[in-house]
């Protein structure tokens, strides 16, 4: 399944899928970026981050990937589980400024 | 768990009431930040605290107090609030505040009910 960030609030994809969740950053001159979880009744965990100078960077079942010249990130996580339903938040920062929050996606794992 | 926590985790007043939120680090950071999650919007920054001294105050109403009296504890003060505030408040920490990569770790949020 995929998403197109802030215009789709809500993904649902079948367990064992991968996801692909994705973000639209607003400033091109944004050089750090961060993925969140926020499961139901709990603050935001991080999951991964990545600098603008890479293209791609991997965690445990979990790929970001950036796209700078359309300002896109994205999340992909694959052979999703039931514990992967939360929202998803992107999150960017420029130089030593504060982190500025997207809207954040839903993702839903159907059994 | 992520090493801030949070007290109390669901808070209900009256708009006449004087309530506080607790939260505590156990990262070693040396900033705090307070936050506010309303239903579909992103997270609003409040406040930030940068080696106890306050370093931005996001516009906030002074209906909300915050206190920082040392690097591993934040409180915010709540008097006389609007049902409009009623919203999950966040407490992170970070390395440092304006640290470029420095990532923040979240507690798991009060969920506040004014009446």
């Amino acid at each position: 399944g995929e998403s197109v960030g802030l215009h789709l609030p809500t993904l649902s994809v079948q367990e064992g899928d991968n996801s692909i969740i994705n973000c639209a950053y607003s400033n091109s001159a944004s050089d750090y970026f961060i993925w969140y979880k926020q499961e139901s009744g709990k603050g935001p965990q991080f999951i991964i981050d990545i600098r603008s100078n890479m293209d791609k960077r991997q965690g445990q079942r979990v790929t970001v990937l950036l796209n700078k010249t359309v300002k896109h990130l994205s999340l992909q996580i694959a052979a999703t589980q039931p514990g992967d339903s939360a929202v998803y938040f992107c999150a960017e920062i420029f130089g030593n400024e504060k982190l500025t929050f997207g809207t954040g996606t839903r993702l839903t794992i159907i059994p | 768990e992520t090493g801030v926590t949070q007290t109390p985790r669901h808070l209900v007043m009256g708009m006449t009431n004087k309530k506080s939120l607790k939260c505590e680090q156990h990262l070693g950071h040396n900033a705090m930040y307070w936050y506010k999650q309303s239903a579909k919007k992103p997270l609003e920054l409040m406040f930030v605290y940068n080696f106890k001294e306050q370093t931005e105050n996001n516009s906030v109403p002074s209906r909300f107090s915050p206190e920082c009296p040392n690097s591993s504890h934040l409180f915010l003060h709540l008097h006389t609030l609007q049902p409009e505030d009623s919203a999950l408040y966040l407490c992170a920490s970070s390395q440092q505040a304006g640290g470029g990569t420095d990532t923040q770790y979240f507690g798991p949020g009060t969920r506040l009910t004014v009446l």
